[in-house]
């Protein structure tokens, strides 16, 4: 059965702090990766990742993916309070999308 | 780019009620989909629309939820005979094909509902 795997499941930092977070997956038919950031309602999305080693960065997010590791990491540098949420990491094949149970970061003052 | 719209944002009902939750999604986006979440949990995937076609369904679909997107745009999803284990937060979702690629989802607010 496909999966989706994150963690930490839950990671306590302070303002500054650089934090990664990791994704994995067992996915058939695999097309691509994404993350979304979520915080109260809606998931927001911030990167699809298609293909291997090629990072994607928005401002102090990035991110790459590893296929042959079927493997990702989201970094965020410079951490604000403002950036706790819960991270989502999300696989999809040719029909579905399939979501991990999220990492939820905590960024102290 | 008004965004995915669903309403309503919450949804109060007694067991056994049937329930209809509507999604309008960015106006140019031709697909659409159904996700349920739940505390602690990521978005689980229902059903999607490729205009009006309904293309998957997951087994989480039980027979009691149907969903339609009758002119292909905006669409809806009733749960019939609620259960207690059915309150979740709804989301809908939207994206289109560009150059034969699927583009990101972009996420409406969703429709919390709560069985008594």
């Amino acid at each position: 059965e496909d999966k989706v795997v994150q963690s930490p499941l839950s990671l306590v930092v302070h303002e500054g702090d650089t934090v990664t977070l990791n994704c994995s997956y067992e996915v058939t038919n695999f097309r691509s990766l994404l993350w979304y950031k979520q915080e109260k309602k809606a998931p927001t999305f911030l990167f699809m990742l298609t293909s291997s080693g090629i990072e994607k960065k928005s401002g102090r997010l990035s991110s790459i993916l590893d296929k042959k590791e079927l493997s990702s990491i989201l970094n965020i540098t410079a951490t604000q309070t403002g950036d706790s949420a819960i991270y989502l990491c999300a696989c999809r094949n040719n029909n579905d999308m399939r979501f991990g149970a999220g990492t939820r970061l905590t960024v102290k003052p | 780019d008004t965004g995915v719209s669903q309403n309503p944002r919450h949804k109060i009902t007694k067991r056994g009620q049937n329930v209809t939750f509507r999604c309008d999604p960015i106006s140019e986006h031709n697909r659409l989909y159904w996700y349920r979440q739940t505390l602690g949990q990521g978005p689980e995937f229902l059903t999607y629309f490729q205009n009006e076609a309904q293309l998957e369904k997951s087994r989480l679909l039980s027979d009691r939820f149907s969903a339609e997107r009758p002119k292909g745009s905006f669409s809806t999803l009733e749960i019939q005979r609620t259960e207690q284990g059915d309150s979740a937060m709804y989301l809908c979702a939207s994206s289109r094909l560009r150059e034969g690629v699927n583009q990101p989802q972009h996420f409406g607010d969703g429709t919390r509902l709560s069985i008594l």
